[in-house]
């Protein structure tokens, strides 16, 4: 089946660093990916789209300066959490579509921890 | 805008049917996804509805009504390994891979 990886799965840093959290598609080439962020006991929240060679497309509310995504390969997206803050705390889960059974599903990454202290 | 409502919390016991529901409202429309998330983990698909109807998957039902802006996700055969948090998505509104996710539903399956 089809596998996203995430990495790392926990990060603690402390306010005003950066953070890069990659998430890879493991057996099959993914020309997008999504990040989305959820906050305990909430839904997950879209919030960029990731395309392979191109620039990301940011949900409305999501500022681009502060989440840089990068997605330089096929199999691989990049989310850079900049000058991080406590309020950024939150799991960050990527997802990739991938083909399978006859519907373009979504599978979805481990997740990435971040804590901002 | 859109949005997706559906039931904060449904308790039932093992061996019991539980149904969960999800309205939505969205700009467009190409499908409704469900998906299975325990705590800590990743979201993980259960079954996916582009037409009315029922689909069927094992213990796991979907049934859809776009006339209604409606679907639920039937479970039958209770299971401990139930309990997690249940989450209808619509594919649609400005991209057919985007999804958008509902409120989420919390089931705890009791012994």
């Amino acid at each position: 089946g089809a596998v996203v990886s995430q990495h790392p799965s926990r990060v603690i840093c402390k306010s005003g660093t950066s953070v890069k959290i990659e998430c890879r598609s493991l057996d099959f080439q993914a020309t997008t990916m999504f990040w989305y962020r959820q906050f305990p006991k909430q839904s997950l929240m879209l919030m960029a789209t990731s395309n392979e060679g191109s620039k990301a497309t940011y949900e409305q509310g999501v500022e681009k300066d502060k989440f840089l995504i990068n997605h330089a390969s096929l199999t691989l997206s990049t989310l850079t959490v900049t000058s991080a803050h406590p309020e950024d705390s939150s799991f960050y889960i990527c997802s990739a579509y991938h083909l399978a059974g006859g519907n373009n599903e979504q599978f979805f990454g481990p997740g990435t921890r971040l804590t901002v202290l | 805008g859109q949005s997706l409502e559906q039931p904060s919390e449904v308790t039932a016991v093992e061996g019991a049917i539980v149904q969960i529901n999800c309205t939505y409202q969205t700009s467009g429309f190409y499908g409704l996804s469900w998906y299975q998330q325990h705590d800590g983990g990743a979201p993980t698909f259960l079954s996916y509805n582009a037409l009315d109807g029922l689909e069927e998957t094992g213990r796991f039902s979907s049934f859809l009504s776009r006339s209604d802006s409606y679907g639920y996700l039937l479970l039958q055969e209770l299971q401990m390994k139930d309990s997690a948090s249940y989450f209808c998505a619509v594919r649609g509104g400005t991209g057919f891979q985007k999804l958008v996710f509902g409120t989420g539903t919390r089931l705890l399956v009791s012994p």
